[in-house]
Formats: structure tokens, C-alpha cells, sequence
């Protein structure tokens, strides 16, 4: 079965740093775009960036660069989020995706076709 | 940076009835580039539509996505009750995404 699986559950207070991990099985991990999402309580989905485990090349969204790290660890098919200091602004839900892509005679499509559950960050003291 | 905007904010709707959803982009995109995805609470999105138009893989016939240029639109031809849900536009090219800020379908 295709699917990326996320730690599910993070409590922490202010300051304090995080990592979180997505970890793809069912196919070749290093083929594809692993992108993160961020999405505040009651609120819409946010593209934070992008990377491809294959080499590590990594886009962020302008709102999130410098305020998170994303790296991947091919070897064991896992990618991750980090932060150095959480801030309570950073309380949200991230969620991981695959984004796949396909042939079509103009070019390619891209759509984000497995997604994992979602990881849970509560910042609060 | 390209802005995606849906409407409307939220729709109430009927059972069977038919649901239009827009999604504006503040420059022309291309085509291929724009997905559908639908979020029911306390669930990670699905994907429903990509390349604007095609269905993904187990999406029944009653969704649709149509558009080009600036202007894209996702159609429910029936609504069924597992379809009031949050639908998302969303565009990527060249590494990045953007998200519309989505449209709620509910039971009216």
C-alpha cells in the first residue's frame, strides 16, 4: 500500500525545538517531491515547500523560509519539518503529501496524490 | 506571486442538488497545473481533480472540473451526503504552491 506516515501527536512550549517526520512506503521514495502543508485550527491549507529526497533539493514558500528547515533521509525513506524555537503561532496541523507528476502531450501535471494524517503541534506554555 | 481565489465562501445546499465552485486566479495559469482537493473535518485532504480537468483515481463521475487561463470551476452534479466537505484550488509550477482559501459545501 502507498502511504506516508506521520508522527501523530507533539506538546511543547515556547523556545523549545521540534522535528516531525513523514515516512513514505509502498513506492520509490526518491522519485518523487515530498511537500508540507501547514494548516492553523479553523483555517485553510498552506504550502510551506517542498523537497526531493533524491538529492535533498529543497523549495520553500517565501512565508516559511527561515522560520523552518526541511530535510530528508533517503536511507530511510522519511522526510521531516523542523523548528529551532517553536513559537505558539506555530500551533497547527502539518500534513506531508506526494506530489506526483504526469505525461501529457503539452507538458506534465502535478497534483499531490497521497497525503499522510497529519501531525499535531501544540505550542503553549 | 499568483493568487488563487475561491467562491463562494460557503455554499448550502440539498441533497442532489448541483454544486458550482469557483476558483480565480489573479494571473492566467496553466491548465495542468491546477488541482481539486476535497478536506472533511478531522481528515487530510483527498485529491478529486487534477490537470483541471481529469479525475483522480476512484473520484465518481458526479465531480467535474472544467477552465482555463484565469478562471477554473469544480461541479457536483448530485450531492450525496459524504460530499459536504471543504474544497480546495490549488495551483503548483516551478516548486511552488499555492492553496485557494477554499469553499465550504453544507447541508442546507
Amino acid at each position: 500500500e502507498v502511504q506516508l506516515v506521520q508522527s501523530r501527536v507533539e506538546v511543547k512550549k515556547p523556545g523549545e525545538s521540534l522535528k516531525i517526520s513523514c515516512k513514505g512506503s509502498g513506492f520509490t521514495f526518491t522519485d518523487y517531491w515530498i511537500a508540507w502543508v501547514r494548516q492553523m485550527p479553523g483555517k485553510g491549507l498552506e504550502w510551506m515547500g517542498i523537497i526531493y529526497p533524491g538529492d535533498s533539493d529543497t523549495r520553500y514558500s517565501p512565508a516559511f523560509q527561515g522560520q523552518v528547515t526541511i530535510s530528508a533521509d533517503k536511507s530511510i525513506s522519511t522526510a521531516h519539518l523542523q523548528w529551532s524555537s517553536l513559537k505558539a503561532s506555530d500551533t497547527a496541523m502539518y500534513y506531508c503529501a506526494r506530489l506526483s507528476s504526469s505525461w501529457y502531450m503539452a507538458g506534465y501535471y502535478y497534483y499531490m496524490d497521497v497525503w499522510g494524517k497529519g501531525t499535531s503541534v501544540t505550542v503553549s506554555s | 506571486e499568483i493568487v488563487l481565489t475561491q467562491s463562494p465562501g460557503t455554499l448550502s445546499l440539498s441533497p442532489g442538488a448541483r454544486a458550482t465552485l469557483s476558483c480565480r486566479a489573479s494571473q492566467s495559469v496553466s491548465s495542468s497545473s491546477l488541482a481539486w482537493y476535497q478536506q472533511k473535518p478531522g481528515q487530510a485532504p483527498r485529491l478529486l481533480i487534477y490537470g483541471a480537468s481529469s479525475r483522480a483515481t476512484g473520484i465518481p463521475d458526479r465531480f467535474s472540473g472544467s477552465g482555463s487561463g484565469t478562471d477554473f470551476t469544480l461541479t457536483i452534479s448530485r450531492l450525496e451526503p459524504e460530499d459536504f466537505a471543504v474544497y480546495y484550488c490549488q495551483r503548483y509550477a516551478s516548486g511552488v504552491g499555492t492553496f485557494g482559501q477554499g469553499s465550504k459545501v453544507e447541508i442546507k
